[in-house]
């Protein structure tokens, strides 16, 4: 399987616990998005890399979340002391740099109890 | 403020008939638009997409509708399949980003 991605595909944790996801996009994608889809919405953009740069944050984004792309590869994307709040879909999609088309990954499904 | 609009969250047709979703948009610095498919617990399936130069973009049994002057695009599938049901997102395209901002979604449900 040569699509995007995702693991955990669920995680369940209790309130201020901190959590990691992984996302391994698409081979040969330079650009990595990050995004967040809450029950009856649509996906919500929260960050993106070009290769290892993270090149724009969502206000979205607080300073509880980070998220990394160390080799230019996989991605990481960290909550610390997570809120009820924060319970969502997290997604990821890959992209070609020049390119439009995102293709994205199964998401993970995270509950914070 | 949303940028990206889907008035209608839910849609229902009958097998063989033709569906209709659309989206409407503010921002005219949209260049790029992309309609989603999503089942449940999966992430979006990319089905089509179309570039603000053109006004139509089809692709099998899906044609994009692209209006400029109105900031409206509409997806037409014809003819409607019951594995069609599904939620359709329309996303708007940042270039200079690539960013997606995506509508609320319109739930499909075609019946047999």
């Amino acid at each position: 399987d040569t699509g995007v991605s995702q693991n955990p595909r669920h995680k369940i944790t209790k309130r201020g616990q901190n959590v990691t996801f992984r996302c391994d996009p698409i081979s040969e994608h330079n650009r990595l998005y990050w995004y967040r889809q809450t029950l009856g919405q649509g996906p919500e953009f929260l960050t993106y890399f070009q290769n290892e740069a993270q090149l724009e944050k969502s206000r979205l984004l607080s300073d509880r979340f980070s998220a990394e792309r160390p080799k230019g590869s996989f991605s990481t994307l960290e909550i610390q002391r997570t809120e009820q709040g924060d319970s969502a879909m997290y997604l990821c999609a890959s992209s070609l740099v020049h390119t439009d088309t995102q293709y994205f990954g199964p998401g993970t499904r995270l509950t914070v109890l | 403020d949303q940028q990206v609009k889907q008035n209608s969250p839910s849609l229902s047709v009958q097998e063989g008939r033709i569906s209709i979703l659309n989206c409407d948009y503010t921002n005219s610095m949209f260049d790029y638009f992309l309609w989603y498919k999503k089942y449940p617990a999966e992430g979006p399936t990319f089905l089509i997409s179309i570039s603000s130069i053109k006004d139509k973009n089809e692709d099998g049994r899906f044609t994009v509708f692209l209006n400029k002057s109105a900031k409206h695009l509409s997806l037409h599938i014809v003819p409607s399949q019951p594995g069609d049901s599904a939620v359709y997102f329309c996303a708007a395209s940042d270039r200079n980003t690539g960013k997606l901002i995506f509508g609320q979604g319109t739930t499909l449900q075609v019946k047999p």
